[in-house]
């Protein structure tokens, strides 16, 4: 069974720090991988897709980035915090190549940046 | 705009008492159609999917969906709530043949009463 740990936890950051949340899924190879964003109380928001290691695709820009530096990783990053990323971070994996398939949602990270 | 709208912020219902939640999508072509539940400071569980056939789709812990293609609509029931399932409900929508791309209505949250 596939497995998807997201790390870390929850994070209090300054604003102006850099941030880098990580995601893993085990079990699956060359899995399709998402960000997610997610406002105190609000909906979800895509941020990134990856179909493949080293490929990244931007669907909307909130000054992060995103890298896909192994198979199984997907890590979300900023050099410079602002109030306004605060909130929940999901990942999530489909099934790849092919674009046909549901998406299951990591356990989130909770971000508050002061 | 291709959207899928989920008019009720908030529902209040007794235990053991029947159960709607609304979805309805607006795009040129039926989308791949999506329920998932959000529990307090949880991630999301998938509850069902419709991508084509039976209207009617069964999803776990007794929820099942019915899309109406001349309505529009995606709308999610059980037949008898139990408290457990107080939680937030967020209905999802992909284009047709592009399930990476995952467009998430504002939720509904459910409080169900003792």
């Amino acid at each position: 069974a596939q497995t998807i740990h997201q790390w870390p936890v929850a994070e209090i950051k300054a604003v102006g720090s850099p941030l880098s949340l990580g995601c893993t899924i085990k079990g699956k190879s060359s899995p399709n991988l998402y960000w997610y964003w997610q406002a105190t109380g609000g909906t979800l928001q895509q941020l990134f897709y990856s179909i493949t290691v080293g490929q990244v695709e931007s669907v909307v820009q909130l000054n992060l980035s995103a890298s896909r530096p192994k198979d199984d990783q997907f890590i979300l990053s900023t050099e410079k915090l602002l109030l306004s990323h605060s909130g929940f971070y999901l990942c999530a994996w489909s099934r790849g190549p092919f674009n046909q398939d549901t998406q299951y949602f990591g356990p989130g990270t909770r971000l508050l940046v002061l | 705009a291709q959207s899928v709208t989920q008019p009720d912020a908030r529902v209040t219902v007794s235990e053991g008492a029947s159960l709607q939640l609304r979805c309805k999508y607006s795009y040129s072509a039926t989308p791949y159609l999506f329920w998932y539940v959000q529990y307090p400071r949880q991630g999301l569980q998938l509850l069902l999917k419709y991508y084509s056939g039976d209207p009617v789709v069964q999803g776990v812990n007794g929820f099942e969906a019915e899309f109406s293609k001349s309505n529009s609509s995606f709308h999610l029931r059980k037949a008898s709530v139990h408290w457990s399932d107080s939680a937030v409900y967020f209905c999802a929508v992909s284009p047709p043949g592009n399930t990476r791309k995952l467009i998430f209505g504002l939720g509904t949250t459910l409080q169900v009463q003792p």
